[in-house]
């Protein structure tokens, strides 16, 4: 079945430590998203990639990177620089009709 | 600036009657208009989507409407389930967004009670 997996389900960080959330899609989609949920809070993007190799910034994407290498992959690594990191992230991709979403990560500081 | 506003924030209805979930959206230049459903600690499932030409569309027990010129869309479901418990999110994607980004709204969360 096509779809978007994101791994793991559950993650701890530390303070200091840097962190990566996987995001596969076998969809064959160009466009891939980062977004963030708060509780209570809408969905904030984080970052955007349209094409591979290539990637933009979204409304809050301060403390976060990411990369895009392959078409199906578009990792997100939140660093020590994200001060408030605890959140429900959730992964994206787009065909240009509409988004399927991943089933998401909870990360939580320890 | 988009901005997109579900109100109720939470809403609780007897099993059998019909919901009425509402969505409001700021700027009228909008691509399509999207429903999702989200069910506690998952991702999101793809409802509805309402192209930015379309009035209305249609899935078993659920209808959404667009009203572009209001900056409305209404999503229905009729003769309500437990099952349908969950929160719902409404999103647009702006004509003039770069990378056909979405802007949500809040959601509204949905108890039917048995």
């Amino acid at each position: 079945d096509g779809g978007i997996t994101q791994s793991p389900k559950y993650l701890f960080r530390k303070e200091g430590q840097n962190v990566t959330l996987s995001c596969e899609q076998n969809l064959n989609h160009d466009a891939m998203y980062w977004y963030r949920q708060d509780p209570g809070q809408g969905l904030r993007l984080i970052y955007y990639s349209q094409i591979v190799n290539d990637f933009q910034k979204g409304d809050i994407a301060e403390g976060y990177s990411v990369s895009r290498e392959k078409k199906e992959s578009f990792p997100l690594t939140v660093t020590s620089a994200q001060k408030n990191p605890t959140a429900f992230y959730l992964c994206a991709s787009n065909s240009g009709y509409g988004y399927t979403f991943g089933s998401g990560t909870r990360l939580t500081v320890v | 600036k988009q901005e997109v506003t579900q109100i109720p924030a939470a809403l609780s209805v007897p099993e059998g009657e019909n919901l009425v979930l509402n969505c409001s959206f700021t700027d009228s230049a909008i691509y399509n208009l999207q429903w999702f459903r989200q069910d506690p600690g998952k991702g999101l499932t793809s409802l509805l989507l309402i192209q930015s030409s379309q009035r209305e569309q249609t899935s078993g027990r659920l209808n959404a409407s667009l009203d572009k010129s209001s900056g409305r869309s209404t999503l229905y479901i009729a003769a309500s389930q437990p099952g349908d418990s969950a929160t719902y999110l409404c999103a647009v994607k702006e004509l003039k967004a770069a990378g056909n980004k979405l802007t949500f709204g809040g959601g509204t969360r949905v108890l039917v009670k048995p």
